[in-house]
């Protein structure tokens, strides 16, 4: 059974700070993996996804690694802002068809100005 | 594109009665629709997965005669929640996606409190 853990479960940073968001998982055979952002109250936006073959994703200020062999994932924040306070949750996909997504906890970023 | 809503986005209830939740993709056909709950403070589970003209794959201890789902057509999955309790209180989010394993299109959720 998948199972997807991440760190830090909270993060307070100021204004400006770089950051990285820690995701791993336990069954390395996944098709992909992506990274969402949900606020307060709301459903999920997709950040990025990575393709199993890929090593890396890049959306702005948003860098997200991958490293199937270790079951490891990061999402990079550059220069954060307030704005980017939110919860941040990644999945992998699983089952025989690869589309049911096993969440992990989430971190929950605080941004200070 | 690849919109996809939830209708409502809260709703109030008494304990006992049921609660229908809607879940539309606005501008793409979802052949695969998914249910999760997501409880304060905690990440979300996935319920049950639909696929369009069949019946739902529940997961391991989700009840399927409570939690009833109905994907009758490409664009629509509606849940329904059963003689509602205050344990059944919770966030309920859905996601579409077109086929395989692609990506999940989420909707914004539905909040559902029962009293």
């Amino acid at each position: 059974k998948q199972e997807v853990t991440q760190i830090p479960a909270a993060l307070s940073v100021p204004e400006g700070e770089n950051l990285v968001l820690n995701c791993s998982f336990t069954d390395s055979a996944i098709y992909n993996l992506q990274w969402f952002r949900q606020d307060p109250g709301k459903g999920l936006t997709s950040l990025l996804l990575i393709q199993s073959s890929q090593r890396e994703q890049t959306s702005g200020r948003l860098n997200a690694s991958l490293d199937k062999s270790s079951g490891r994932s990061t999402l990079y924040i550059a220069a954060s802002q307030p704005g980017d306070s939110a919860t941040y949750l990644c999945a992998v996909p699983g089952g025989t068809s690869g589309s049911r997504l096993t969440f992990g906890e989430g971190t929950q970023l605080t941004v200070n100005p | 594109g690849a919109v996809v809503s939830q209708h409502p986005s809260w709703v109030i209830c008494k304990s006992g009665t049921s609660v229908k939740i809607e879940c539309r993709s606005l501008d793409f056909q979802a052949t695969t629709m998914f249910w999760y709950r997501q409880f304060p403070k905690q990440s979300l589970m996935l319920m049950a997965t639909s696929n369009e003209g069949s019946k739902a794959t529940y997961e391991q201890g989700v009840e399927k005669d409570k939690f009833l789902i109905n994907h009758a057509s490409l664009t629509l999955s509606t849940l329904t929640v059963t003689s509602a309790h205050p344990e059944d209180s919770s966030f309920y989010i859905c996601s579409a996606s077109r086929t395989g394993p692609e990506t999940q299109y989420f909707g914004p959720g539905t909040r559902l409190l029962v009293l």
